[in-house]
């Protein structure tokens, strides 16, 4: 079945710096790609999601970008504040006979240090 | 806005013991989901529901019953509950079947097996 892989499980920037967590994904027919935020003793709540049909898109600090050709995507927080420490999720989803659900990856732990 | 309902918080068990975790959203969404949340593991989907009295399973759904009362709630009970098992349940919901919108999460059931 589909997986979904974030590479870096921890990442460290300085801040005003930019952090990049990468993902991957195995399923050529994965079309819609979200990711959420988790933090600390609170739940997962979304950020931003890319569909297939574009190749970037930017919310304020926050820009994702699909290669699909690698099966590739990444989130990007520029200008990083303390704020931004959290674990990311991202995601994939596939559809299968009309239903679909989303496959997450195992999350990479932010850390904006001051 | 809408809230999602998780109970109990907290929830501490015996071994071979059933255990239900119940939850209700007010978003009159028609999709909720069941996540384990393990450390390290990401988020895995036990059940999923499209609508009243709909149940899928995901690809954890061995050892977890799913019951979707109503449009409003969604229960998962834990059949035999795993000596010193320990993970975060997390229930969601969104308005399509995840290639549509994002999910909205609760903030989670902590389970304990003694």
């Amino acid at each position: 079945g589909e997986k979904v892989e974030q590479h870096e499980s921890t990442l460290s920037v300085r801040e005003g710096d930019s952090a990049v967590i990468n993902c991957t994904y195995t399923d050529t027919a994965s079309s819609y790609f979200p990711w959420y935020k988790q933090e600390a003793g609170k739940s997962l709540h979304f950020v931003i999601d890319i569909r297939s049909n574009v190749d970037r898109k930017q919310s304020q600090r926050l820009i994702v970008l699909l290669d699909k050709k690698a099966k590739r995507f990444s989130l990007h927080i520029t200008a990083t504040q303390p704020e931004d420490s959290a674990i990311y999720f991202c995601a994939a989803s596939m559809s299968q006979g009309g239903s679909a659900k989303l496959i997450f990856g195992e999350g990479t732990k932010l850390t904006v240090s001051s | 806005g809408g809230i999602i309902t998780q109970t109990p918080k907290f929830l501490i068990g015996q071994e071979g013991q059933k255990l239900t975790l119940k939850c209700q959203q007010n978003f009159n969404h028609d999709t909720m989901y069941w996540y384990r949340q393990d450390s390290g593991k990401g988020l895995r989907l036990i059940y999923y529901s499209i609508t009243e009295n709909d149940l899928q399973k995901g690809d954890l759904s061995e050892g977890y019953d799913a019951s979707r009362e109503k449009k409003s709630s969604f229960s998962l009970t834990v059949t035999s509950a795993q000596k010193n098992e320990m993970a975060v349940f997390l229930c969601a919901s969104s308005i399509g079947t995840g290639n549509t919108g994002q999910l909205y999460f609760g903030e989670g059931s902590k389970l304990t097996v003694l």
